[in-house]
């Protein structure tokens, strides 16, 4: 079977309750954050992105924060459904390099 | 229907023997990737391809090899020389090399007998 998701942080949540995932990254300068939801057996996707001048973005029924100052980034799941049972991670990136991948977090939605 | 696929899902390895991992994107990108996914860990990468005929070694390449001979394809191989390589492999395109936004294929998981 798959090795993703062992050793990872989890949260666990109600369903219709919002979730809140966190990541800390590790280079001031990082001017380009994104998140990735991770299924069991798939590839990661595409969530939502967002830039080093902006600190809010929303998109449908997730949110990303960026705090600059302690360089945490934060994903907001509004409503939480069981399809969002998943692991997510965030990646960061700057001047041009290539994106720095976060380990992960588990998110199990209980029903 | 556009999109990465990699092929096998499953693969064995036994000792001493060279495996190769098929990636193939059908989305007209320029740029290929090949990371790699241990329990815990972020995405490492391996290999890296801007365009055909061209790549370059990621941050763990020791015991991996790579070609580009087509736009659309981007196989990776895993060589005996790679003595830890059971973990789950991720292929990824983007428009350009440096393009943020990352498209991933749904995965090799590599386990050694």
């Amino acid at each position: 079977g798959e090795s993703v998701g062992l050793h990872l942080p989890t949260l666990s949540v109600q369903e219709g309750d919002n979730s809140i995932i966190n990541c800390a990254y590790s280079n001031s300068a990082s001017d380009y954050f994104i998140w990735y939801k991770q299924e069991s057996g798939k590839g990661p996707q595409f969530i939502i992105d967002i830039r080093s001048n902006m600190d809010k973005r929303q998109g449908q029924r997730v949110t990303v924060l960026l705090n600059k100052t302690v360089k945490h980034l934060s994903l907001q799941i509004a409503a939480t459904q069981p399809g969002d049972s998943a692991v997510y991670f965030c990646a960061e990136q700057y001047a041009g390099n290539m994106l720095t991948f976060g380990g992960g977090t588990r998110l199990m939605v209980k029903p | 229907d556009g999109g990465i696929t990699q092929s096998p899902k499953y693969l064995f390895r036994k000792e001493g023997q060279n495996v190769t991992l098929s990636c193939e994107q059908n989305l007209n990108h320029d740029a290929m990737y090949w990371y790699r996914q241990d329990p815990g860990q972020g995405l490492r990468l391996i290999y890296y391809s801007q365009i055909v005929n061209d790549f370059q070694k990621g941050d763990i390449a020791e015991g991996y090899s790579v070609s580009r001979e087509k736009k659309e394809s981007f196989p990776l191989t895993v060589t005996s020389a790679q003595k830890n390589p059971t973990a789950f492999y991720l292929c990824a395109s983007s428009i350009t090399l440096l393009n943020e936004k990352l498209f991933f294929g749904s995965g090799t998981q590599l386990s050694v007998l």
